[in-house]
């Protein structure tokens, strides 16, 4: 199960801002950079944001990320329909043999 | 440009085991590893484990250790994801991706499409 916390849904209209919070523990984000993927409906999962707060080649700099001590989050300015998608955070977690952990993903809708 | 195909669709009987493949083009396959990421339907991700191109070694999360066995073949720039004893709840789509190393971190990109792998009796 995963063990990045994310709320399950957010929402906003087309222009507004939307923030999407990722919640972990000393192990993983609290040792380790965050990365962001997107998944589009029915498509697989896209490199949104490395390291924390990296842009991949061709991803829109609406899309920014950050992190905190154990916390990061995801922003997207200026909403458009075509972010309508599913959303997880990622870190590397140091626990055990180490293993990758991603969030429990937020669902993101265009009012 | 960069790219991870997958193999296609299985469906499986419990007990079985299925063995998808995910062959890379656009860059020197033995200069990264490959991960596999699972999700059930409806899930989210989960992360199976780690394989490098260059030597072979592999780390994979506990849950199934024992269970799946990742390998490449670099004559043919392919990864290959063994699952054995298949249970229903292992029915998922699985996903291959090239995995990026740093100083600054750990991540995964490209994706491979996918593979719907069934388990039904």
């Amino acid at each position: 199960q995963s063990v990045l916390t994310q709320p399950p849904s957010a929402s906003g209209t087309p222009g507004q801002r939307v923030t999407i919070s990722c919640s972990g523990s000393s192990s993983n984000i609290g040792s380790n950079t965050v990365n962001w993927y997107q998944q589009l409906p029915g498509t697989a999962p896209k490199l949104l944001i490395y390291s924390n707060n990296q842009r991949p080649s061709g991803v829109p700099d609406r899309f920014s990320g950050s992190k905190s001590g154990t916390s990061a989050s995801l922003a997207i300015s200026g909403l458009q329909s075509e972010d309508e998608a599913d959303y997880y955070c990622a870190a590397w977690d140091d626990s055990l043999n180490g293993l990758y952990v991603f969030g429990t993903g937020t669902k993101v809708t265009v009012l | 440009q960069v790219q991870l195909v997958q193999s296609g669709a299985e469906v499986k009987k419990p007990g079985a085991s299925v063995k998808v493949s995910c062959k890379a083009s656009g860059y020197t396959f033995t200069s990264y590893g490959i991960s596999w990421v699972r999700q059930a339907p409806g899930q989210g991700l989960e992360w199976m484990g780690w394989i490098s191109a260059y030597n072979g070694n592999t780390n994979y999360a506990q849950k199934l250790q024992g269970r799946v066995t990742m390998t490449t073949d670099t004559s043919t720039s392919t990864a290959y994801m063994e699952l054995r004893s298949l249970r229903s709840d292992d029915t998922a789509v699985y996903y291959c991706a090239r995995e990026w190393y740093s100083s600054s971190g750990w991540w995964f990109d490209p994706w491979g499409q996918g593979t719907l792998v069934t388990v039904s009796s």
